[in-house]
């Protein structure tokens, strides 16, 4: 069984405070996703890493693709209340992402 | 906007009924997916259709039944539900084609089976 890890789950904070979210596997991906998901609604895409290193800045998240490509974080800097919500990664295991497996997410709530 | 819409986004069926989900996507993708989103578990596959042929069945049970008329629509068909389906259930489409390939996802149809 194919897994990918998503730690931590549960994330609360201060507003102004840095968080990471970690995403792990076994697994080699062809590409990874990010999504925020707010309740009520569908998955949002924030952004998608195909290259092993690579680093994508979205403003105050920061994106980082492992070298092996089987791993993936997200850092977040200075977290506000409009953070809040439900970060999900997904691996792509063949080229056309129509193999995509979902971590169990991390909710994080900023307070102000 | 996310260029994916769902509708109904709220469904209560009893288990003897028969209703429909119905997905339209606006992004010119030529693939679509049904995902199951239960609380406290990842995301669930259920259907991939390709070119509007069905390329992947997650084992999902038959009492759930795709349909892809065309590339821009996609149907699942409920009948003989069990409570333990209820879930939000989320469309989602991709180009299929590129490196990267990234999947778009509807608002969700949120279905309550009593």
């Amino acid at each position: 069984t194919q897994l990918l890890e998503q730690s931590p789950q549960f994330l609360s904070i201060q507003e102004g405070e840095n968080l990471t979210v970690y995403c792990n596997s076994s697994s080699v991906f062809s590409s990874l996703q990010w999504y925020r998901q707010e309740p009520g609604e569908g998955p949002v895409l924030l952004v998608t890493v195909v290259t092993g290193g690579e680093v994508k800045k979205l403003k105050r998240l920061t994106f980082q693709f492992g070298d092996a490509r089987k791993d993936s974080s997200l850092h977040i800097t200075a977290a506000q209340p409009g953070d809040t919500g439900l970060y999900l990664c997904a691996g792509a295991l063949n080229q056309a992402g129509t193999a995509l497996i979902f971590g169990k997410g991390t909710t994080l709530s900023v307070s102000s | 906007e996310t260029g994916v819409t769902q509708t109904p986004r709220h469904l209560v069926m009893g288990m003897t009924n028969k209703k429909s989900l119905k997905c339209e996507q606006h992004l010119g993708h030529n693939a679509m997916y049904w995902y199951k989103q239960s609380a406290k578990k990842p995301l669930e596959l259920m259907f991939v259709y390709s070119l509007e042929e069905r390329v992947e069945n997650n084992s999902v049970p038959s009492r759930f039944s795709p349909e892809c008329p065309n590339s821009s629509h996609l149907f699942l068909h409920l009948h003989t539900l069990q409570p333990e389906d209820s879930a939000l259930y989320l469309c989602a489409s991709s180009d299929g084609q590129t490196s990267g390939n990234t999947i778009y996802f509807g608002e969700g149809s949120w279905l309550t089976v009593v």
